[in-house]
């Protein structure tokens, strides 16, 4: 079930600048994750998090969980090549531990 | 942690072939994960796989499309059966952390072009 939107879809900036991906659902999460995925590879875990209001710190990349545990996002300051990949959120299902991702953001940090 | 160690990388295959991936992990695991990730899009889960029993699978997703096998706890075979150019995808085997946190881990994906 998707029922995570992540925006925009698509973003492509120069190296240095900064940029906010938003990953919203009508319904009411236990807890949130990050991932980012590079070409060739699985998706690698960033952070997950929990507490409505949430905020963690992952060096330049900053997440925040919105206060109704509904919506997330995802700020990364100074972007370099190196954050060019496919960014995804993903929530669990209450009921089981199945995870289903949002429909992803595609980052391309321009040197 | 756990590695996933996922055969093939990569195939090219013609339609109307079946074509089974597998999935090894370095540690025991309940259950294990298979995805879909259709070309520029996000994953979408296929199924879950549970040793001992069949596999729950997704809404628009069957076993007669998509076999499953868990004949063990580190262990896990997904087979695409009678391929068409839709089912050109990358497909990836994950696994939960068994350490309580919420995370998955992943393979590094199977690479399928059906022609």
């Amino acid at each position: 079930t998707q029922l995570l939107k992540q925006s925009p879809q698509f973003l492509s900036i120069q190296e240095g600048e900064n940029l906010t991906v938003y990953c919203n659902s009508s319904s009411v999460f236990s807890s949130l994750q990050w991932y980012r995925q590079e070409p060739g590879e699985g998706p690698v875990l960033l952070v997950t998090v929990v507490t409505g209001g949430e905020v963690k710190k992952l060096k330049r990349l900053t997440f925040q969980f919105g206060d109704a545990r509904k919506d997330s996002s995802l700020h990364i300051t100074a972007a370099q090549p190196g954050d060019t990949g496919l960014y995804l959120c993903a929530r669990s299902q209450n009921t089981g531990n199945q995870f289903y991702f949002g429909t992803g953001t595609s980052l391309t940090v321009i040197p | 942690s756990a590695v996933i160690s996922q055969k093939p990388s990569r195939d090219i295959c013609q339609r109307g072939t079946s074509l089974t991936i597998q999935c090894q992990v370095d540690s025991q695991v309940t259950m294990m994960f298979w995805y879909r990730q259709q070309p520029g899009q996000s994953l979408t889960l296929i199924a879950t796989a549970n040793q001992g029993s069949e596999a729950t699978y997704e809404s628009g997703f069957v076993i007669d499309k998509f076999p499953i096998s868990r004949p063990n706890l580190t262990f896990s075979t997904l087979t695409v059966s009678n391929m068409s150019p839709e089912d050109s995808s990358i497909y990836l085997c994950s696994v939960e952390d068994t350490g309580g946190n919420e995370k998955l881990f992943f393979g590094s994906g199977t690479q399928l072009s059906v022609l």
